[in-house]
């Protein structure tokens, strides 16, 4: 089956460096997303990876290893408004989206 | 200036009604979908058309029926509604069905069943 794994909560200090990390198990990829999601509101897209590596956007940077089945979200500098939560949502073969369950992070100041 | 609308975002009804919701893009997207998520925050995919047409149908009762006048529009209707069938409702459209095309949600509608 397919499967996407990512923790369901995380906490982290406004000012500090976190690392929200996602395994995924689908058949074939085609990319991984990143979204996020503050409570109450809808999903808005962070980022998304195809290659090997690391892609970096201001505060937020997102890592891809296809040999590993892993990805991860690097947020730096943490604000209180980065508070909400992230999904991952790989690509398969026929270029469907299959989502995590969210990682919720709070951050405390 | 909306992208993605949706309406209504907050919908309270009794067991055994029918509702809509309606969604509507004006980002010139070719695709839309319908998720649904739950109380444990899951995304999962219900319906998506491209062009006015109906590409993925996932396992969702047959009470939920999608409608695509066009492709600026698509919209939800729920027969005999359920407690269970209480969630928070996300449309959303993306350039082309590829996939690998980001996609833009509306802000949710917010179903309760009672």
């Amino acid at each position: 089956g397919q499967n996407i794994d990512q923790p369901t909560e995380m906490t982290a200090t406004e000012g500090a460096i976190v690392q929200i990390n996602c395994t995924y198990q689908t058949s074939g990829f085609n990319g991984l997303f990143w979204y996020q999601q503050h409570a109450g509101e809808a999903p808005t897209f962070l980022s998304y990876n195809v290659l090997d590596g690391l892609e970096e956007k201001g505060r937020f940077s997102s890592f891809l290893s296809r040999s590993k089945g892993y990805s991860y979200l690097l947020l730096k500098e943490l604000q209180m408004k980065d508070s909400a939560s992230y999904l991952c949502a790989a690509v398969d073969s026929n270029y469907q989206l299959i989502w995590g369950a969210g990682t919720k992070l709070i951050i405390k100041p | 200036d909306t992208a993605v609308s949706q309406t209504p975002k907050y919908l309270v009804t009794q067991m055994g009604n029918d509702k809509s919701i309606k969604c509507e893009q004006n980002l010139g997207h070719d695709t839309m979908y319908w998720y649904k998520q739950d109380s444990k925050k899951f995304l999962k995919i219900m319906f998506s058309y491209n062009n006015k047409e109906l590409i993925i149908n996932e396992t969702v009762p047959n009470r939920f029926s999608p409608k695509s006048p066009d492709k600026a529009h698509l919209n939800l209707h729920i027969n005999s509604l359920e407690l269970g069938d209480s969630a928070v409702y996300f449309c959303a459209s993306s350039l082309t069905s590829g996939g690998t095309d980001t996609q833009y949600f509306g802000p949710g509608t917010r179903l309760t069943v009672l």
